[in-house]
């Protein structure tokens, strides 16, 4: 079974540039989660999907962040414009909902993507 | 907001070593999960715990649940260098169906010197 797929897996860019991360989850999964994970943290959930439509979006910056999962598979997450303070790495994670509720109910993180502002 | 507490931040020890973990919160989370985050790699999950009291073990590696199910430990028995890297408790918070969130800590940094 493939695992969750992001990219880039590197970006660079200067503050006040735009930026866009892509994830593909796990086939079939139908809840995806966004993390930002700044260095010497643990990740901070950002957004939650459950098909393409939202159940979470609390804790996403939304003057400058955006999410989409247009067809409830792919999903890209967008900053515009980047700030220093989104140097961090982005992480993808999606669940399945065959193991709700289960012992082996669990989230799937991608590779994720690292972020520097400059 | 809810809160884990991890500690210690950053251990180097000696191949052989043993070694606790702790994680701690002022709540109490439906179940708590172990992650173990590689350089360059997303958090792979190791075990969850669910009932107060509960102890798993994943061979050198023994979790433990608080009775009161708001604090755990990670103990390594005889620590190899493959055991480095970064070890999160996450707090599962569910209401059931898609209603899934975790909550990490800011993680243990672990490193196992040859």
């Amino acid at each position: 079974e493939a695992g969750v797929a992001q990219s880039p897996r590197y970006k660079i860019i200067e503050k006040r540039q735009s930026v866009a991360f892509w994830c593909n989850p796990i086939s079939g999964h139908a809840t995806l989660y966004w993390y930002q994970q700044i260095l010497g943290q643990g990740p901070k959930l950002l957004i939650q999907f459950q098909n393409n439509g939202v159940v979470d979006d609390s804790q996403l910056p939304k003057d400058r962040f955006s999410a989409e999962r247009l067809k409830g598979v792919d999903s890209t997450l967008k900053i515009q414009p980047a700030k220093l303070e989104d140097s961090a790495v982005y992480l993808c994670a999606s669940r399945s909902p065959f193991d709700w509720g289960g012992s082996s109910d669990t989230q799937y993180f991608g590779p994720g993507t690292r972020l520097t502002v400059l | 907001t809810q809160l884990l507490e991890q500690s210690p931040q950053f251990l180097s020890i000696q191949e052989g070593e043993n070694l606790t973990v702790y994680c701690n919160s002022s709540s109490v989370f439906s179940s708590l999960q172990w992650y173990r985050q590689e350089p360059g790699e997303g958090p792979v999950l190791l075990v969850t715990v669910v009932t107060g009291g509960e102890v798993k073990k994943l061979k050198r590696l023994t979790f433990q649940f608080g009775d009161a199910r708001k604090d755990s430990s990670l103990h390594i028995t005889a620590a190899q260098p493959g055991d480095t890297g970064l070890y999160l408790c996450a707090g599962v918070l569910t209401s059931g169906g898609s209603n899934y969130k975790l909550t990490f800590g800011k993680g243990t940094l672990l490193t196992v010197n040859p």
